[in-house]
């Protein structure tokens, strides 16, 4: 079963518009942590926010919020206001185990493009 | 924040050559550092957790011997792809995390990638 699922290949969206990038994740562990990445053309993987299992509030940085459902394993971003520069692809990825276990699996992403 | 970099950006080789990609945490220590694989239009895959001064962890299904991790030091770490072949053609990344930073959160910094293409 996949770990990560973003189900939304592609995404078109008016500029000024909030736009919602959905990902599902599975996991037992009780211990996980949740981010979001953003890739431009150029290649290279620009954090966005976290989510820890264990936080009561969700994760907000500046124009970017994570909508977290625990019960639903759900961890989608929204991205408001969005501008043209946001134009890239979003990949969604989760740690899983305690602190010091770095390794990410990543989903397979979400291409966004902002409409001007 | 911390920066990583790997060198050289782009690559292009030959069939049977062996290309060396750099991966250098440039202001501070990394003892684990990552390596990933990108294919066009695709998600990144986890090939190998590299190791300072030990052997590199690698995932199911990668070549050890085809893909050959150097960790030698507490700021670089290499990654060799030996005798390429058209289909190793695809972006590398390699990510670490820096041990001053983050907590919780344990936030991974990426380099800029390599795109190797091998004709």
């Amino acid at each position: 079963a996949q770990k990560i699922t973003q189900t939304q290949p592609g995404m078109f969206v008016q500029e000024k518009e909030a736009v919602t990038l959905d990902c599902t994740y599975d996991t037992s562990d009780q211990s996980y942590g949740l981010f979001w990445y953003k890739q431009p053309s150029s290649g290279e993987m620009i954090f966005l926010i976290y989510q820890g299992s264990y936080d009561e509030q969700n994760a907000t940085e500046g124009r970017y919020s994570l909508n977290f459902q625990k019960a639903r394993k759900s961890a989608n971003l929204v991205i408001s206001a969005s501008q043209l520069g946001d134009s890239a692809m979003y990949f969604c990825a989760m740690r899983e185990g305690n602190f010091g276990n770095e390794k990410l699996t990543f989903g397979t992403g979400t291409r966004l493009t902002i409409i001007p | 924040g911390a920066v990583v970099s790997q060198h050289p950006s782009r690559v292009i080789c030959k069939s049977g050559t062996s290309v060396k990609i750099e991966c250098r945490s440039l202001d501070f220590q990394a003892t684990t550092m990552f390596w990933y694989r990108q294919f066009p239009k695709q998600s990144l895959m986890l090939m190998a957790t590299s190791n300072e001064g030990s052997k590199a962890t690698y995932e199911q299904g990668v070549e050890k011997d085809k893909f050959l991790i150097n960790h030698a030091s507490l700021t670089l770490s290499t990654l060799t792809v030996t005798s390429a072949h058209p289909e190793d053609s695809s972006f590398y990344i390699c990510s670490a995390r820096d041990p001053g930073q983050g907590g919780p959160r344990g936030e991974l910094f990426f380099g800029e990638g390599s795109r190797l293409t091998v004709l």
